[in-house]
């Protein structure tokens, strides 16, 4: 059975300091996702990650994968107000067509 | 395109009572899911599709049935409502192809009383 970890599960960030999130997944997987969440809305993708070392940045985010580790990061650069919100990381079975999440990691940044 | 679109959006239900949230897809994707989301426990998977006709378990099953009769619907049926089935629901849409991608729906916020 898959499952998914991520920490923390509560961030308190400064704005303009870095952090990472961390994400560790048990089985074998080649697919990783990052996704964002705002209170009361639906999920907002944010990085796909498809092989072993892919890294992908968007802005202040940068999603890494080490398959071998079975490991993925989210890492915050110099944090802004507007990055507050709850991020998952899911991952896909080989098999593919659906995802095991990860509980998620509520980040509050304070100006 | 309008994605997935999930109805309804929100719902109050009585202990006992049945209901159908409905999920529908434009985008012509082979595979649908449903999640449900409780706090600080994240999404579980409810049940699953990879094409019509074909439905699987996920990881929380009971209590809900589903069918595919078509590749654009994927309802999920609360067969008799329960407290403990009071979450968020999530249907998601996606592809097995080399940019493989999930698209959510808004959401339906049930609660049972």
């Amino acid at each position: 059975e898959l499952k998914v970890e991520q920490n923390p599960l509560f961030l308190s960030m400064q704005e303009g300091k870095n952090y990472t999130i961390y994400c560790n997944y048990s089985t074998t997987s080649d697919r990783l996702y990052w996704y964002r969440q705002d209170p009361g809305k639906s999920l907002e993708s944010l990085f796909v990650l498809l092989s072993n070392g892919a890294v992908k940045q968007e802005g202040r985010l940068m999603a890494s994968l080490d398959t071998k580790a079975r490991l993925s990061t989210l890492h915050i650069t110099a944090a802004v107000h507007d990055l507050s919100a709850t991020y998952f990381c899911a991952v896909e079975e080989t098999s593919g067509s659906r995802l095991t999440f990860g509980e998620g990691t509520q980040l509050t940044v304070n100006p | 395109n309008a994605g997935v679109t999930q109805t309804p959006k929100f719902q109050v239900l009585k202990t006992g009572q049945s209901m159908t949230l409905q999920c529908a897809q434009d985008m012509n994707h082979e595979y649908m899911s449903w999640y449900r989301q409780d706090p600080g426990m994240g999404l579980r998977l409810i049940h699953y599709s990879v094409g019509a006709g074909i439905t699987d378990q996920g990881e929380v099953p009971n209590g809900y049935n589903v069918s595919r009769s078509t590749t654009e619907d994927f309802p999920l049926r609360l067969l008799s409502a329960a407290p403990s089935q009071t979450s968020v629901y999530f249907c998601a849409s996606s592809y097995r192809g080399q940019w493989h991608g999930y698209t959510f729906g808004s959401g339906t916020r049930l609660t049972v009383v």
